[in-house]
């Protein structure tokens, strides 16, 4: 079956350290996105990647990284700049950048102790 | 700046009991809208796009209008299963997503 595989599901973190969520796809799509979710809200951006070795930042990019070595590939690591890193964490994909329509991973929930 | 705002932020409704969600948004050229369903601890599920004022879609007991300054997602004689969240995002000419703030559908047998 083709989708998006996010790991961990659920994540721990102390302050202070930098945790990695992945995010892999088999859709062959070529654009991949980081959004972040927190309750009652809607999600926002946080970086894209239209293409390999390419990636934009995103209304919210500070204290967040991220690399597309490969096409199926588009790690996030949350930095411990980031001020507020508990969230939820959705990864998506699409067939282009300007197709709009979504395809969204099962999320990754981040909890900062 | 482009906004998108979902209304009512909840709403509860007996099985059966028609109603619709409601997707007010001021951009700076729309490319599209999209509606997405999303139940809790889940990412979200595509349902529709729309592209143009008068345009309508259909799901099920879902279906999905627009016009130039709003879309509806009106949703007849539901059931407990259509209970979630669901989402309004609109796309610019220049490629730039917003999402509102989700409404939450609670559907009671």
């Amino acid at each position: 079956d083709g989708g998006i595989t996010q790991s961990p599901k659920y994540l721990f973190r102390k302050e202070g350290q930098n945790v990695t969520l992945s995010c892999e796809q088999n859709l062959n799509h070529d654009a991949m996105y980081w959004y972040r979710q927190d309750p009652g809200q809607g999600l926002r951006l946080i970086y894209y990647s239209q293409i390999v070795n390419d990636f934009q930042k995103g209304d919210i990019a500070e204290g967040y990284s991220v690399s597309r070595e490969k096409k199926e590939s588009f790690p996030l690591t949350v930095t411990s700049a980031q001020k507020n890193p508990t969230a939820f964490y959705l990864c998506a994909s699409s067939i282009e950048r300007d197709s709009g329509e979504l395809f969204f991973g099962e999320g990754s929930r981040l909890t900062v102790l | 700046e482009d906004q998108v705002t979902q209304s009512p932020e909840a709403l509860r409704l007996q099985e059966g009991e028609s109603s619709s969600l409601n997707c007010s948004y001021t951009v700076s050229g729309l490319r599209g809208l999209f509606w997405y369903r999303q139940d809790p601890g889940k990412g979200p599920e595509f349902l529709f796009t729309l592209y143009s004022a008068g345009e309508e879609k259909e799901k099920e007991r879902l279906k999905a209008t627009l016009t130039k300054k709003e879309s509806f997602l009106h949703i007849t004689a539901p059931k407990p299963e259509d209970s979630a969240t669901y989402l309004c995002a609109v796309i610019t000419n220049a490629g730039k997503s917003t999402f509102g703030d989700g409404t939450t559908l609670t559907v009671k047998p």
